[in-house]
């Protein structure tokens, strides 16, 4: 069974810090990597993907990859009470199906 | 075409009740996929489409449950004798191939009462 793990917090951090999310995956060969944001009451948007070991940076968005210690986290500089939502990771499957985590409620305080 | 879109957006229906819910892809897009989301919960794959062609099930689509995607255009999920079980957000996204993520629709929620 193949598992994605994610704390479900809430996470709470300041307007203007940096907020961190971790995400652990259980199969070893697992390729593509995503991260979808998801407001109270609606669907999840995708934000960011990530293939490759190393970072990959978007905006004020970080994905980070380390495939040997099967772990994927994302980084959200200069945090706004507007980025306050559940955020899922996801990865992918051999069908091309993703597999989602529970998610990490994410509060950020103005 | 603006995104993927689902109907109905809410569903309320007595256990025992048959309900059919639709799908429409973004249209350039040859997978479409079904999601199950409770509450607290990530969404649950239960199966996908490429083309008209259904790939693969999850073991949480039991035999109740029915999905088609005739001319590999929308999708329909059936979900026979509904339980109180079945409550949950229905997830609909489409994706040309594998490799960017999905688009998800704006789902349907189901209520068994």
């Amino acid at each position: 069974q193949k598992e994605v793990e994610q704390n479900s917090g809430p996470l709470s951090v300041p307007e203007g810090a940096i907020a961190s999310l971790n995400c652990t995956y259980s199969d070893r060969g697992s390729q593509s990597f995503f991260w979808y944001r998801q407001y109270s009451g609606k669907s999840p948007e995708l934000i960011m993907f990530i293939y490759s070991n190393g970072d990959k940076e978007d905006g004020r968005f970080t994905a980070q990859l380390n495939k040997a210690s099967q772990y994927v986290s994302l980084l959200i500089r200069d945090s706004q009470p507007s980025d306050s939502a559940t955020y899922l990771c996801a990865v992918g499957g051999s069908q091309g199906n993703l597999i989602f985590g529970k998610g990490t409620k994410l509060s950020v305080k103005p | 075409d603006t995104g993927v879109s689902q109907n109905p957006r809410h569903k309320i229906t007595k256990r025992g009740q048959n309900v059919t819910f639709r799908c429409d892809p973004i249209s350039e897009h040859n997978r479409l996929y079904w999601y199950r989301q409770t509450l607290g919960q990530g969404p649950e794959f239960l199966t996908y489409f490429q083309n008209e062609a259904q790939l693969e099930k999850s073991r949480l689509l039991s035999d109740r449950f029915s999905a088609e995607r005739p001319k590999g255009s929308f999708s329909t999920l059936e979900i026979q004798r509904t339980e109180q079980g079945d409550s949950a957000m229905y997830l609909c996204a489409s994706s040309l191939g594998t490799g960017n993520g999905y688009t998800f629709g704006s789902g349907t929620r189901l209520t068994v009462v």
